[in-house]
């Protein structure tokens, strides 16, 4: 069956690049999260989509960091001018409503940033 | 500040052990959810708690949610290779006014056969 995906699913970039990052989610999943996760630690929140409300933006780490949803579908995570420290796995889930009350979220296989 | 915090960080045991890992936050959840990771994969929900000392089954893994909805923990019996994994907790704390799940750090599971 169709699960969430994620491209690339390796990216190598030298600092000072742009990098884009992009979502798949799960047909008809109304909400759309984005974590990033670095070597050996847990998901740190970036950014979530539900439905037609305004991001939650609350997560992103600096103005470099934006994403974009086109309505219930692809999301894009945009990096600019990237630096070392924005090496990390980013991994987006999807799930039918707002995991924060219980639904279920489900995670694509994460892209693999590293930037040199 | 780490709002969910996890121990052990690191567990390596032989296969047949038990094991519980723990899930600690001074913030109350609304809902508590563990989730298995494996190497290149993402993470893989096992199981939701929501009601103050909940005990949910899933096979040989046992999961509590505190009375207080403030801490969790997750035991396993007679522990397999495939076990194998980062366990990760992650809840929907109340204060934060956020709808989306807060995780901890994960405790890292090897089980030697």
């Amino acid at each position: 069956g169709a699960g969430v995906s994620q491209s690339p699913s390796n990216k190598v970039t030298e600092k000072g690049k742009d990098v884009e990052l992009r979502c798949d989610p799960i047909s008809g999943h109304t909400a759309l999260y984005w974590y990033r996760q670095r070597l050996g630690q847990g998901l740190e929140f970036l950014i979530y989509f539900q439905g037609n409300s305004a991001p939650d933006k609350s997560g992103l780490p600096s103005d470099r960091f934006s994403a974009e949803r086109t309505g219930e579908s692809v999301s894009t995570l945009t990096i600019q001018r990237t630096q070392q420290e924005d090496s990390a796995v980013y991994l987006c889930a999807s799930s039918r409503g707002l995991a924060g009350v219980g639904y279920e979220q489900y995670f694509g296989p994460g892209t693999r940033l590293t930037v040199t | 500040t780490q709002l969910l915090e996890q121990s052990p960080q690191f567990l390596s045991i032989q296969e047949g052990e038990n094991l519980t890992v723990y899930c600690n936050s001074s913030s109350v959840f609304s809902s508590l959810q563990w989730y298995r990771q494996e190497p290149g994969e993402g993470p893989v929900l096992l199981v939701t708690v929501v009601t103050g000392g909940e005990v949910k089954k899933l096979k040989r893994l046992t999961f509590q949610f505190g009375d207080a909805r403030k801490d969790s923990s997750l035991h396993i019996t007679a522990a397999q290779p495939g076990d194998t994994g980062l366990y990760l907790c992650a809840g929907s704390i109340m204060d934060t006014g956020r709808r989306a799940l807060t995780f901890g750090s994960g405790t890292r599971l090897q089980v030697q056969p």
